[in-house]
């Protein structure tokens, strides 16, 4: 089955730069969407089609595709971005949906 | 805004059926794409299927992990859809959220379900 990998966690100090990865071979011909999801509530799409940012998502989140690898940056990170971050994607054929095992983004 | 709500029992014996009910406001169900995703305690996200229908048309598709178990299901006139997961054991203990799909991605979502499995 296909998977999406990402690192387990994180750690930035405030103000500096975070930087996710998300690896998977269908990522060259699939869109790549991530998710921010804070305790207790239900994920929030931060960036879409791999680098949109959807209306109300702040400036400093973008994203980026190279190859088979997605980045989700946050740059200037304030306390409020501590969360778990999802990437997702579909499988080559455009059939099933997958996440990533999800990273724990910790503002130091 | 499109506003979604799950409703279902929060606790099901393990062998037994579950069957959850997703609450659509502000859109319609026809033509668009609708699904289920669920979250283990303390685990990641796992999608469930989606039921997309227009006019005469109905597809569904289900994760491949899950197919046997899974059932989905629409109720246009009360702009409703549901899930079915039938021979549940303690691994299927997980928020349930319903989620609409659009362009490869989940854009609304429901604030989710607990669903215990427990004798």
């Amino acid at each position: 089955s296909y998977e999406l990998t990402q690192p387990p966690s994180v750690s930035v100090s405030p103000g500096q730069t975070a930087r996710i990865t998300c690896s998977g071979d269908a990522l060259p011909r699939q869109y790549g969407y991530w998710y921010q999801q804070k305790p207790g509530q239900a994920p929030v799409v931060v960036i879409s089609k791999d680098i949109e940012r959807p209306s109300g998502i702040p400036q400093r989140f973008s994203g980026s595709s190279s190859g088979t690898t997605l980045t989700l940056t946050i740059s200037g990170v304030q306390a409020e971005d501590e969360a778990d971050y999802y990437c997702q994607s579909a499988d080559d054929s455009g059939t099933y949906w997958v996440f990533g095992g999800g990273t724990r983004l910790t503002v130091l | 805004q499109v506003q979604l709500r799950e409703s279902g029992p929060g606790l099901v014996k393990p062998s037994e059926t579950l069957t959850l009910t997703c609450s659509v406001s502000n859109a319609s169900m026809s033509g668009s794409y609708w699904s289920w995703i669920r979250q283990p305690p303390g685990k990641g996200l796992e999608w469930i299927g989606y039921i997309y229908h227009t006019g005469n048309t109905e597809k569904t598709n289900y994760n491949p992990s899950l197919e046997s178990r899974v059932t989905m299901s629409r109720d246009t006139s009360k702009n409703q859809f549901s899930l079915q997961m039938t021979s549940l054991t303690a691994a299927d203990t997980a928020v349930y959220y319903c989620v609409r799909l659009r362009a490869g991605g989940f854009d609304y979502w429901g604030q989710g379900t607990l669903v215990s499995v427990s004798s």
